[in-house]
């Protein structure tokens, strides 16, 4: 079945905490993504990646960071996670930013 | 920063009823997409208009896209209650490499 697959589904940590949220998809799609669903602020684009070890920022890229060694895979790093970083993050892929997205099913990161 | 603004935010039907929701935005496009999100889930992708097309249909769903008033609209016919969710609007500028997304409009079919 075609996916994207994020884990963890559900994360608590402490503020500073160095974690990973790993992103993969099985389309072989070129372009990978990365968002934050906030209440009223909606979508907002974290990172995004067009191809293999090319990585561009997109409007919320700070306390964040990304790679892209394989084109399967895209992790979603955060360094020293804070409070405001609590959120409902979505990786997504597509053959390009001119085709539809396909979504993962979402990682809620709590940071207390 | 938000490209697409929808209108309403939330809009309550009844089964069998049709529902429009509008987007607008702000710059010229390369393409717009609808998405539909069910509460706190993925967002599944419904159609995508590219920027000289007008009109495009799916199933129930028919999307329409006027670039002289950078807006655009999805329409649900005979609606169901399965299709209670929120529709993103999103779009890629041109020469743009992210897709943006508007607010949502929160849609509540009731049976």
């Amino acid at each position: 079945e075609a996916q994207v697959t994020q884990n963890p589904r559900y994360l608590i940590t402490v503020t500073g905490k160095k974690l990973t949220v790993t992103c993969s998809q099985n389309m072989n799609h070129e372009y990978m993504s990365w968002y934050r669903q906030d209440p009223g602020l909606g979508l907002r684009q974290i990172y995004y990646s067009m191809n293999v070890e090319v990585t561009d920022k997109g409007d919320v890229p700070e306390g964040y960071k990304v790679s892209r060694k394989e084109k399967r895979n895209f992790p979603l790093i955060l360094e020293s996670p804070s409070p405001n970083q609590t959120s409902l993050y979505f990786c997504a892929s597509s053959w390009s930013v001119n085709y539809g997205y396909t979504f993962g099913s979402g990682t809620r990161l709590t940071v207390v | 920063s938000q490209q697409g603004e929808e209108d309403p935010q939330a809009l309550s039907i009844q089964e069998g009823e049709n529902a429009t929701m509008n987007c607008s935005y702000k710059t010229s496009i390369n393409n717009l997409q609808w998405y539909r999100q069910n509460s706190g889930r993925g967002l599944v992708h419904l159609i995508l208009i590219r920027s000289n097309e007008r009109e495009k249909h799916s199933g129930r769903l028919r999307v329409t896209l006027d670039t002289s008033k950078k807006s655009s609209s999805l329409l649900i016919t005979a609606s169901r209650a399965a299709d209670t969710a929120s529709y993103f609007c999103a779009t890629v500028r041109n020469a743009g490499n992210m897709l943006t997304f508007g607010g949502g409009t929160r849609l509540m079919v009731k049976p």
